[in-house]
């Protein structure tokens, strides 16, 4: 199994500045074969990049995928009200039996 | 527009069964995989279970194995979740999801909870 670590757990930033997130892999993600989703409380959990690099529809150019192997990033190029939620990474190299990240918090500074 | 509604989540005692259908709409049900995702109380999301467009392939994590079953009516537009044997640690929010392609979920229902508690 692809265990998928997370970091940091928390992000505390305000509206305007950059986020990074990462994501890192226990193996090689073959093909780049990584998704990641927000996810609000209450709310269905939303895509908003796979193939580690590609913007799912709709979703704001301001949100970035990159990475590949073991390493992957998601960046949030200048961070909206709206942005405040946790996110997921999730490989799909091995599906159907796919993993989650354990999730990183991003919230108001 | 593609649509997911989950139902059947509820109070249930450990030991017991509990079913969940999700009811999906605006796209080809029998063309997509399916799958069942979970979110514990304060936890992360975990994979349950996934099954093929045909209803042929069924997958699950270890942790339902031997517990659970996925099916799917295509005449119906429907998936289900039958969970058996129930534990406790089985509590969460129940989120049914379709693939897009490979393995990521393009879209997902809104979720349906189930409670394990005597």
């Amino acid at each position: 199994e692809i265990v998928l670590t997370q970091s940091p757990a928390t992000l505390s930033l305000s509206p305007g500045e950059r986020a990074t997130l990462s994501c890192r892999a226990s193996q090689s993600v073959s093909s780049g074969y990584l998704a990641w989703y927000q996810h609000k409380p209450g709310r269905s959990p939303r895509l908003l990049v796979y193939g580690a690099s590609s913007r799912a529809t709709g979703v704001p150019d301001r949100f970035s995928g990159s990475g590949s192997g073991t390493d992957f990033t998601l960046t949030i190029s200048r961070l909206e009200p709206d942005d405040f939620a946790v996110y997921y990474c999730q490989q799909y190299a091995t599906s159907p039996f796919i993993t989650f990240g354990q999730g990183t918090r991003l919230e108001i500074k | 527009e593609v649509k997911l509604l989950e139902s059947g989540g509820n109070l249930i005692q450990p030991g017991g069964s509990l079913r969940l259908s999700c009811a999906a709409s605006g796209f080809t049900f029998s063309g997509s995989v399916m799958r069942w995702v979970r979110q514990a109380p304060g936890k992360g999301l975990e994979w349950v279970s996934a099954i093929s467009g045909s209803g042929a392939d069924t997958y699950y994590a270890d942790s339902v194995k031997g517990r659970f079953t996925i099916s799917r009516d295509n005449s119906k537009n429907t998936l289900s979740l039958q969970m058996n044997s129930l534990r406790v640690d089985d509590t969460a929010i129940y989120y049914c999801a379709k693939d897009a392609w490979r393995g990521f979920a393009d879209f997902w229902g809104q979720g349906t909870l189930v409670t394990v508690s005597s």
